[in-house]
C-alpha cells in the first residue's frame, strides 16, 4: 500500500459544480494535512492545511480530515475554469511531507 | 516578500556531465528542502536542511548526489556525473518553522534533461 494514495484522474466537473478531491493515507501518526495545487509547468502551490479532525474552509476551498479513517478531502465550491490544475495530497510522517501523485482536475466551462 | 529563488530555470546536459542547481530561500526560513519531481508524480524529498545542517539526506542518491547549505541561507545541489535517469524537476522549498511538517513554499523549479 502507497502512504499516500490519490486518484490520478482526470476529473471532469462542470463550471460551477463542486470537485470533490480524495486521499486516504496509510500512516496513522501522520500528524498535519496539506493541499497544493500545482498547474501544468508549474511548482505546487499550498492552498490549504488541516491539522485536526473535522473541517476547514477558506473562501471556495474546504478540507475534510478524518483520521480514523486515514481519509483528507478537498471540497472547490462553485468550480472555475482557473481551477484546473493537479492537486497534491501531502501528509506530514515524522516531520518528513509525503505526496500523493495528483489528481488532475479539469472545469468544464 | 520575495519567494523562493531557483537557477537555472533550465538546463540540458549530456551524461555524465556535471550539474548544479542554486536556490535561495524565503527570507527568515530555516528549513530548506530539495525535491525530485518526475512527470505524473508527486515531489520526492532528496534532503532537508535545519539551518545548515541534513537532517534527513536518506533519500539522496549520495554515489552522485550532493548538496550544501554552508552559511544556513542559500543551498547548491549537485549531480555528478549525471545519468539519464536524472532527467526530472527539481523544486526546492522553504518553511518557516524547525520542523519537517510545516507548510512550505516552493520555487520554480529547474527542469533538467540529460541527453
Amino acid at each position: 500500500q502507497k502512504e499516500v494514495e490519490q486518484n490520478s484522474g482526470p476529473l471532469s466537473v462542470p463550471e460551477g459544480a463542486i470537485a470533490s478531491l480524495n486521499c486516504t493515507y496509510s500512516d496513522r501518526v501522520s500528524q498535519s494535512f496539506f493541499w497544493y495545487r500545482q498547474y501544468s509547468g508549474k511548482s505546487p502551490e499550498l492552498i490549504m492545511s488541516i491539522y485536526s479532525n473535522g473541517d476547514k474552509e477558506d473562501g471556495r476551498f474546504t478540507a475534510q480530515l478524518n483520521k480514523a479513517s486515514q481519509y483528507v478531502s478537498l471540497l472547490i465550491r462553485d468550480s472555475q475554469p482557473s481551477d484546473s490544475a493537479t492537486y497534491l495530497c501531502a501528509v506530514n510522517r515524522d516531520d518528513k511531507i509525503i505526496f500523493g501523485k495528483g489528481t488532475r482536475l479539469h472545469i468544464l466551462p | 516578500e520575495a519567494g523562493v529563488v531557483q537557477s537555472p530555470r533550465y538546463k540540458i546536459i549530456e551524461k555524465k556531465q556535471p550539474v548544479a542547481f542554486w536556490c535561495n530561500p524565503i527570507s527568515g526560513h530555516n528549513t530548506l528542502y530539495w525535491y525530485r519531481q518526475n512527470l505524473g508524480q508527486g515531489p520526492e524529498l532528496l534532503i532537508r536542511y535545519e539551518n545548515e545542517e541534513a537532517v534527513d539526506d536518506s533519500q539522496l542518491p549520495k554515489d552522485r548526489f550532493s548538496a550544501e547549505r554552508l552559511k544556513g541561507v542559500d543551498s547548491t545541489l549537485k549531480i555528478q556525473p549525471a545519468e539519464l535517469g536524472d532527467s526530472a524537476v527539481y523544486l526546492c522549498a522553504s518553511s518557516g518553522n524547525l520542523a519537517g511538517g510545516a507548510e512550505q513554499f516552493f520555487g520554480p523549479g529547474t527542469r533538467l534533461t540529460v541527453l
